[in-house]
């Protein structure tokens, strides 16, 4: 089955330790986002790629980063993670981008900050 | 400021009932509106959409009523099954912009008991 797939499930880092998040998909979409979502809290768009092209939303911290190496793979970096950074992280993929092209998730990497 | 609300955390509805899940916006520029369900360590998963052009979308026991003079969409399930228990998304876009610019709401979890 065609899917995205987000690695690990679960991630425990210490306190200003970095952390690196992996997303795949298997759908061949053009179209790669990272979410950030906190208990009970909208999802948050943190940035996306439309191919190459790289997307940063204007409130998404500079602890954040991302790479896309290539259309499968997508990261999530955070260099010096904070208590408030632990989160849900989500992938989701979009094969076109525009606004009636559903999203595909992932089923998230929980971030846990000690 | 919160675009996209979902006024109600949770609902609790006997099986073969109707669950009305509701969902309010602000913004005169969303014209395109998605619903998405998430099960517990899933992802959340494309579920209806609706255009402005509508006021109802019907797909099985789902069907979306959008009522644009009072910025208010609901998503009715007939009749509600266990299976349906799951955290309902609603979100929000303009039809001319970009899957990136998707609003979600807080979300309402339903609990549909036997």
């Amino acid at each position: 089955d065609a899917m995205v797939i987000q690695n690990p499930r679960y991630q425990v880092t210490q306190f200003g330790k970095p952390v690196t998040l992996s997303c795949s998909q298997t759908l061949n979409h053009n179209v790669m986002y990272w979410y950030q979502q906190k208990s009970s809290q909208a999802p948050k768009l943190l940035f996306h790629y439309y191919d190459k092209d790289f997307n940063n939303e204007a409130d998404t911290p500079d602890n954040f980063q991302s790479r896309r190496p290539n259309t499968s793979f997508c990261f999530l970096d955070i260099r010096s993670p904070g208590l408030g950074d632990a989160a849900m992280y989500l992938c989701a993929t979009s094969s076109s981008g525009t606004a009636n092209s559903p999203l595909h998730f992932g089923n998230g990497t929980r971030l846990t900050v000690t | 400021d919160q675009q996209v609300k979902q006024n109600s955390p949770s609902l609790s509805v006997q099986e073969g009932r109707i669950s009305i899940l509701n969902c309010d916006y602000t913004n005169s520029m969303f014209d395109y509106f998605l619903w998405y369900k998430k099960y517990p360590a899933e992802g959340p998963t494309f579920l209806i959409s609706i255009s402005s052009i509508k006021d109802k979308n019907e797909d099985g026991r789902f069907t979306v009523f959008l009522n644009k003079s009072a910025k208010h969409l609901s998503l009715h399930i007939v009749p509600s099954q266990p299976g349906d228990s799951a955290v309902y998304f609603c979100a929000a876009t303009s039809i001319t912009g970009t899957a990136s610019k998707l609003t979600f709401g807080t979300g309402t979890r339903l609990q549909v008991t036997l």
